[in-house]
C-alpha cells in the first residue's frame, strides 16, 4: 500500500527566506505527483503537477522536483511572503489506479511579516 | 461552472440521522472523486465515478455510505445512520478523464453530535 510521508509537519519562516518542503513515498511506480495548497476551511488547489516522466515543473515562485526512484519530491518556494502560509499536501497516483490520488499529511507553514 | 461546488459547507448531524451531501463538478469533466479528511490528516480517497458508472468504491468505509452520479453531472454523497466517527470534512474533486489533473471543491465539514 502507497504511503506518503511529508517533513516537517510545520514550519515557521521569517518573510523573504527561501524554503524547503519534502515528500516521500513508498512505492516507485507513480503515475504523476501533485502538489497542494489548502487554506483554513477551504478546498484544495493544486499547484503543481509532475508527471513521473519528468524531473521538475515550474510557476513563478514554486518549484517541484521529482526523483522517481528514490520515491522524493520537494516544493522549493523562493522569496516566501506572508501569504503563501497555508498547510501544503503532496500526493501521488499510483500506476494501477492512476486516478486515485494518496495523500500525505502536509506541511503546515507560516510566513512571518 | 467556474470551479467545483459543494453544498452545504457546513452541516451538523445528530448521531443516528442521516445526510446527503451534494457536489456539482466543472462542467464537462467526465471524473468525480470523493474524499474524506479528518482533522489534521490528509485526504483519503473513497470513491470514484466516469460518468454516471461508479467504478471504484473501494475507499467507502462502511455500507452507511453510498454515493450516485445518476446523470453523469451532479453527485451526491449519502451518510445513513451517522457516527461520531464520521465527524470530517468531505470533498468533492473533477477531472476531464481520471488521470488528469482533478480540481479540488471547498469541501462540505460535517459534524457528528
Amino acid at each position: 500500500k502507497q504511503e506518503v510521508t511529508q517533513i516537517p509537519a510545520a514550519l515557521s519562516v521569517p518573510e523573504g527566506e527561501n524554503l524547503v518542503l519534502n515528500c516521500s513515498f513508498t512505492d516507485s511506480a507513480i503515475y504523476n505527483l501533485q502538489w497542494f495548497r489548502q487554506d483554513p476551511g477551504k478546498g484544495l488547489t493544486s499547484l503543481l503537477l509532475i508527471q513521473s516522466s519528468q524531473r521538475e515543473q515550474t510557476s513563478g515562485r514554486l518549484n517541484a522536483s521529482l526523483d522517481k526512484s528514490s520515491g522524493r519530491s520537494t516544493l522549493y518556494i523562493a522569496a516566501s511572503q506572508p501569504g503563501d502560509s497555508a498547510t501544503y499536501l503532496c500526493a501521488v497516483s499510483d500506476g494501477g489506479s492512476n486516478y486515485k490520488l494518496t495523500f500525505g499529511k502536509g506541511t503546515l507553514l507560516t510566513v512571518n511579516p | 461552472g467556474a470551479g467545483v461546488s459543494q453544498s452545504p459547507r457546513y452541516k451538523v448531524a445528530k448521531r443516528g440521522q442521516d445526510v446527503a451531501l451534494r457536489c456539482d463538478p466543472i462542467s464537462g469533466h467526465v471524473s468525480l472523486f470523493w474524499y474524506q479528511q479528518a482533522l489534521g490528516q490528509g485526504p483519503e480517497f473513497l470513491t470514484y465515478f466516469q460518468n454516471e458508472a461508479q467504478l471504484d468504491k473501494s475507499g467507502l468505509p462502511s455500507d452507511r455510505f453510498f454515493a450516485e452520479r445518476p446523470e453523469g453531472s451532479v453527485s451526491t454523497l449519502k451518510i445513513q445512520r451517522t457516527q461520531q466517527e464520521d465527524s470530517a470534512v468531505y470533498l468533492c474533486a473533477s477531472s476531464l478523464v481520471g488521470i488528469t489533473e482533478a480540481f479540488f471543491g471547498q469541501g462540505t465539514r460535517l459534524t457528528v453530535v
